[in-house]
């Protein structure tokens, strides 16, 4: 079974300053990818940044960056230079390449952006 | 385009009622997904489509059917309804996989 597991349930940030939410994972798959969804007040869950388990090489999508360490089985999201906007529920998932019909979601972390 | 739309937005239904959420999409996208959101947790599936016709079962199916007549239209029903379906219901639909899934704004459903 897949399970995926954010430890923190809250965390808060400065404005203009740095944060970085933590993911783990455990799988038995080799192939497979990883998702950091947001979903703000208004309940859309939107795609913030994908990573491909075959590459090394760590996804970055403008201010959001991952550091993904793959025997570790860890999967950190780093928001850079953090605006209000990002203030949101961020919830981490996996999705195993074959037979990929399932999102399997962490249980989320409240990130406040303070003004 | 819309997007993924999803009706209705709210409802409270009573114990043993039955009802149908409504989920659209105008992308034609071939895959699409009915997920279950609880305080606490992340979204768990309840049943998806991989195209006009098919349908299959997710992690917690139990108490829900679907079905997918149309391509741009799947629907989830609650024959008789608990408290325990008191939830926040997602609809996604996709290209192909869910590497590209684009998310519905959601259903408050309260089960009294």
């Amino acid at each position: 079974a897949q399970t995926v597991t954010q430890s923190q349930p809250e965390m808060s940030v400065q404005e203009a300053e740095t944060v970085t939410l933590s993911c783990t994972y455990d799988t038995s798959e080799s192939n497979y990818y990883l998702f950091w969804y947001k979903q703000p007040p208004s309940r859309q869950m939107i795609l913030v940044i994908r990573q491909e388990a075959y590459k090394q090489q760590n996804a970055t999508e403008n201010r959001f960056s991952v550091n993904f360490q793959k025997a570790a089985k860890s999967f950190s999201l780093k928001i850079s230079d953090s605006q209000l906007g990002d203030t949101a529920m961020y919830f981490c998932a996996f999705m195993m390449l074959t037979g990929a019909n399932n999102l399997f979601f962490g249980t989320g972390t409240r990130l406040t952006v303070i003004p | 385009n819309a997007g993924v739309t999803q009706t209705p937005k709210f409802r409270v239904l009573k114990t043993g009622q039955s009802m149908t959420l409504l989920c659209a999409q105008d992308m034609n996208h071939e895959y699409m997904y009915w997920y279950r959101q609880d305080p606490g947790m992340g979204l768990r599936l309840i049943h998806y489509s991989v195209g006009e016709g098919t349908t299959a079962k997710g992690e917690v199916p139990d108490g829900y059917n679907v079905s997918r007549l149309k391509k741009q239209n799947f629907l989830l029903g609650l024959e008789s309804a608990a408290p325990s379906q008191t939830s926040v219901y997602f609809c996604a639909s996709s290209p192909d996989i869910l590497l590209r899934a684009f998310f519905g704004p959601g259903t408050r459903l309260t089960v009294l």
